[in-house]
């Protein structure tokens, strides 16, 4: 167990919907990043936060945004939701900007219908 | 574009052998390479993550990376049938801040 922390489990969610994903970071990390994994692909970055700051962005449009709060836990939103976004997303918790030593929480299963 | 290729696999290896997992990259500025295990509807779990040219080894795993010629591979030594499992293997680069995932090999461990 890594003590990292995801919510919810599972979500289903109707195309156009928005949708709220949450994470708390492991004990004494400050950064989150925050992945999504499509069926049979590798994870896929799509931002980072460290100390409350966006610290870099992947290949996704605007309408994926997140937050991360004082206590260093993160949300993920995604807006007007499309039938692709249906994925695993996975946050991965560390300690400090850049990469190193990223340890993912158990995932968010989100199915758009 | 930064890319990281594996062998989808699946590789089959009889229990007590050794399995080798490959990885290559196309971006020479990456410098660090990390070794993820993932089973069926979990989430990666980091196993292994090796910084400079040469081999790094923790207990039956070990990771080697070959920077000349943009490779890096893990073999698990005494594999078990646990040991089944999709490895990921990811990069990142210099005054990068995500990591680079491959698309996984699958590996299974016959009885």
């Amino acid at each position: 167990e890594t003590g990292v922390t995801q919510s919810p489990t599972h979500l289903i969610k109707t195309r156009g919907q928005q949708v709220t994903l949450r994470c708390s970071s492991q004990s004494g990390h400050n950064t989150v990043s925050w992945y999504q994994q499509a069926l049979g692909q590798g994870p896929q970055f799509i931002f980072q936060y460290y100390r409350e700051e966006e610290n870099g962005r992947g290949n996704f449009p605007p309408r994926f945004s997140g937050l991360q709060f004082p206590n260093y836990s993160s949300e993920l939103n995604v807006n007007a939701l499309e039938l692709d976004d249906s994925a695993l997303y996975l946050c991965a918790s560390s300690f400090g900007q850049g990469y190193d030593e990223q340890y993912f929480g158990p995932g968010t299963r989100l199915t758009v219908t | 574009q930064k890319e990281v290729e594996q062998n989808s696999g699946p590789l089959s290896v009889p229990e007590g052998a050794i399995a080798s997992l490959n990885c290559t990259y196309s971006d020479r500025g990456s410098q660090s390479f990390f070794w993820y295990r993932q089973y069926s509807g979990k989430s990666p779990e980091l196993i292994m993550f090796i910084y400079s040219n040469g081999d790094k080894e923790d207990g039956r795993f070990t990771a080697q990376l070959n920077k000349a010629s943009q490779y890096v591979s893990l073999l698990i030594r005494d594999s078990q049938p646990s040991d089944s499992a999709t490895y990921l293997c990811a990069g990142g680069g210099a005054g990068s801040y995500q990591l680079t995932f491959g698309k996984g090999t699958k590996l299974s461990v016959i009885p």
